[in-house]
């Protein structure tokens, strides 16, 4: 059982390009989530999808995008990437329904110059 | 929106226990999670409080009092492997989890 894949696995890239970060989950989980997590800030909720074909906005949403396909796929795209997004991206999954524990994926470290 | 406080850092002996406290304020409670996030790594559950009381599993065992919005992560007899971030976090009404910033928890033998 896979659980959670992220993919790349780190990334650099020149501000002001496009870079589509990837989540799949082969637990058929109705809920996935994208986090970023800062030095001193913790984990903050970017975007949200509480099932296929919905999507909603977490606490930082501001230059980025998500699409929500199908139940298995989750991306994260940055349409014009700027050094503030420096950091590590998880994403994460869970069933949307009690207790509704949310398990994560190994994370992107991305690294924007 | 929520508040989450706790400590920065922790160290403990081999075999100790530690508690990690946890405060909270929040415009809707609905659960309280705990999970531990070694260095370069995802985190990974630990416990889930919903109602008061405490909860155990094992080393380790989380208590929460809503009326104080308060909660603590308890880990007994320390093993060198605890050494990691733990991460508590509030779930609110719309079942949406806002972390803390973390406590990094240095197990020395």
């Amino acid at each position: 059982i896979a659980g959670i894949t992220q993919a790349p696995t780190s990334q650099i890239l020149a501000a002001g390009r496009r870079m589509t970060l990837r989540c799949t989950q082969d637990m058929r989980h109705n809920a996935m989530y994208w986090y970023r997590q800062d030095l001193g800030l913790g984990l903050r909720l970017i975007h949200y999808s509480n099932t296929a074909g919905t999507t909603g906005k977490g606490e930082v949403p501001d230059g980025y995008s998500v699409s929500r396909a199908n139940t298995d796929d989750f991306p994260l795209t940055l349409a014009s990437a700027v050094p503030s997004q420096t950091s590590v991206y998880f994403c994460a999954s869970s069933e949307g329904r009690d207790p509704d524990t949310q398990y994560f994926g190994p994370g992107t470290r991305l690294t924007v110059l | 929106g929520q508040n989450i406080d706790q400590p920065t850092e922790m160290t403990a002996t081999e075999g100790a226990i530690v508690q990690i406290n946890c405060t909270y304020q929040t415009s809707g409670f609905n659960g309280l999670f705990w999970y531990q996030q070694h260095a370069g790594e995802a985190p990974t559950f630990l416990s889930y409080n919903v109602l008061d009381g405490l909860e155990e599993k094992g080393r380790f065992s989380s208590f929460l009092s809503r009326s104080k919005g308060y909660s603590y992560l308890l880990l007994k007899e320390l093993q060198m492997k605890d050494s990691a971030s733990y991460l508590c976090a509030v779930r609110d009404s719309d079942y949406k989890l806002s972390f803390g910033a973390g406590t990094t928890v240095t197990v020395r033998a």
